[in-house]
């Protein structure tokens, strides 16, 4: 079964870093596209980031410079390393594979910047 | 990257049919064929309903079309049931290598 599952979420303080790691199983991470896509509460869906399956990657403007997205082939796992958060930037993190859509998502993972 | 513009919200009773539109540019909905579209039920990941404009995953009723005239896509959901009462995206691929999701729409069904 083709699965993804987020985890790393939690509270932080503004200006802080946390690594969100997106685990998967049924397919390889390394030979497909993979993003980060947020949802802050009671909003729209946003994308985040991409990764190619060559390593090209991509970012929105809100988070380019502060957030950085990767995978770990030996893990079959990827991660966003997200620093310099701001308030911004609470919201529900999903990883999805892309395919010509996204598709399976993660149940997604909460991410909280407060003081 | 400017969302993609859907209405915030569209209504119908069962059995009937909906359209949701999905505005963006040449540099996104109308320059590839990589539009796609979701269907988000509170607290819920949200999950894809059509790909490549008008392409449905396996297991998707086949009451749910998309289709794209320029730069403006559509969601047409037919023979409306109440479980489809949810926040339906849509997203594009874009000319910067990058995607981008409209604002959403809620789907009342009365």
């Amino acid at each position: 079964e083709v699965q993804l599952v987020e985890s790393g979420g939690g509270l932080v303080q503004p200006g802080g870093s946390l690594r969100l790691s997106c685990a998967a199983s049924g397919f390889t991470v390394s030979s497909n596209y993979m993003s980060w896509v947020r949802q802050a509460p009671g909003k729209g869906l946003e994308w985040v980031s991409v990764i190619y399956s060559g390593g090209s990657t991509y970012y929105a403007d809100s988070v380019k410079g502060r957030f950085t997205i990767s995978r770990d082939n030996s893990k079959n796992t990827l991660y966003l390393q997200m620093n310099s958060l701001r308030a911004e930037d609470t919201a529900v993190y999903y990883c999805a594979r892309v395919r010509a859509g996204f598709d399976p998502w993660g149940q997604g993972t909460l991410v909280t910047v407060s003081s | 990257q400017s969302a993609l513009t859907q209405p915030a919200s569209v209504s119908g009773s069962p059995g009937q049919s909906i359209t949701i539109s999905c505005t963006g540019t040449s540099s996104d909905v109308g320059g590839y064929n990589y539009v796609s579209w979701y269907q988000q039920h509170p607290g819920k990941a949200p999950k894809l309903m059509i790909y490549e404009v008008s392409n449905r995953p396996s297991g998707v009723p086949d009451r749910f079309s998309g289709s794209k005239s320029g730069n403006t896509a559509s969601l047409t959901i037919s023979g409306l049931q109440a479980e489809d009462e949810a926040d339906y995206y849509c997203s594009s691929y874009t000319s910067s290598s990058k995607g981008v999701f409209g604002g959403g729409t809620k789907l009342t069904v009365l």
